[in-house]
């Protein structure tokens, strides 16, 4: 089954403690994504990278640390999780090359920084 | 100005209603996408549109082009159909980039 998996779900952390979310697609996507999702605001998009070692900024990267060293790999790392970092995540994956070309989604990492 | 602005905000309808989600944006655009997101959180696409018309049981996606924008169409509704339906266009700008809506809160009453 073609699915982006991301882990874990649900994470409560402290001010400062470093942490990673990971995020995995099966389907051979070249496309990786992160987005954040808060109340009033939408989806926004952290960082994206078009394929393995290729990784560039999105609307609101403070913060916030990616590496693409595997082409099904996305890992998301706070190096140093702040309270306005308490977020809603998605990872999704895409192809440019492929009709059509939808993007799929993860299930989302609900973050609580305290 | 947000680049991609949905209507209705919210949206509260009696089962067996035709249900119409309308988007407009301002960028030009490769491709825009129909996201659902339930109750859960989770996101799942719903259509990627580039020119037309697209149908799949009871919802229909349309795009114009020249008028930048598109609607998303439920027939039938249900309660099932209750959601976040999330607008998101794919910019022809940045490589690969997605804009997205406010959203549009659906609720179906039975």
């Amino acid at each position: 089954e073609a699915q982006v998996t991301q882990n874990p779900r649900y994470l409560i952390t402290v001010t400062g403690k470093k942490l990673t979310v990971t995020c995995s697609q099966n389907m051979n996507h070249e496309y990786m994504s992160w987005y954040r999702q808060d109340p009033g605001l939408g989806l926004r998009q952290i960082y994206y990278s078009m394929n393995v070692e290729v990784t560039d900024k999105g609307d609101v990267p403070e913060g916030y640390k990616v590496s693409r060293k595997e082409k099904r790999n996305f890992p998301l790392i706070l190096e140093s999780p702040s309270p306005n970092q308490t977020s809603l995540y998605f990872c999704a994956s895409s192809s440019p090359h492929r009709d059509p070309r939808q993007a799929f989604f993860g299930q989302g990492t609900r973050l609580t920084v305290v | 100005k947000n680049e991609v602005e949905q209507s209705p905000q919210n949206l509260t309808a009696q089962e067996g209603e035709f249900i119409t989600i309308n988007c407009s944006y301002s960028v030009g655009i490769s491709a825009l996408h129909w996201l659902q997101q339930h109750p859960g959180g989770g996101i799942v696409s719903l259509f990627m549109l580039s020119s037309g018309k697209k149908k799949h049981g009871r919802l229909i996606a349309t795009i114009n082009i020249q008028e930048k924008h598109s609607s998303l169409h439920i027939t039938a509704s249900h309660p099932r159909d209750s959601a976040v339906y999330i607008c998101a266009v794919r910019s022809n700008q940045g490589a690969q980039k997605l804009v997205f809506g406010q959203g549009t809160r659906l609720t179906i009453n039975p």
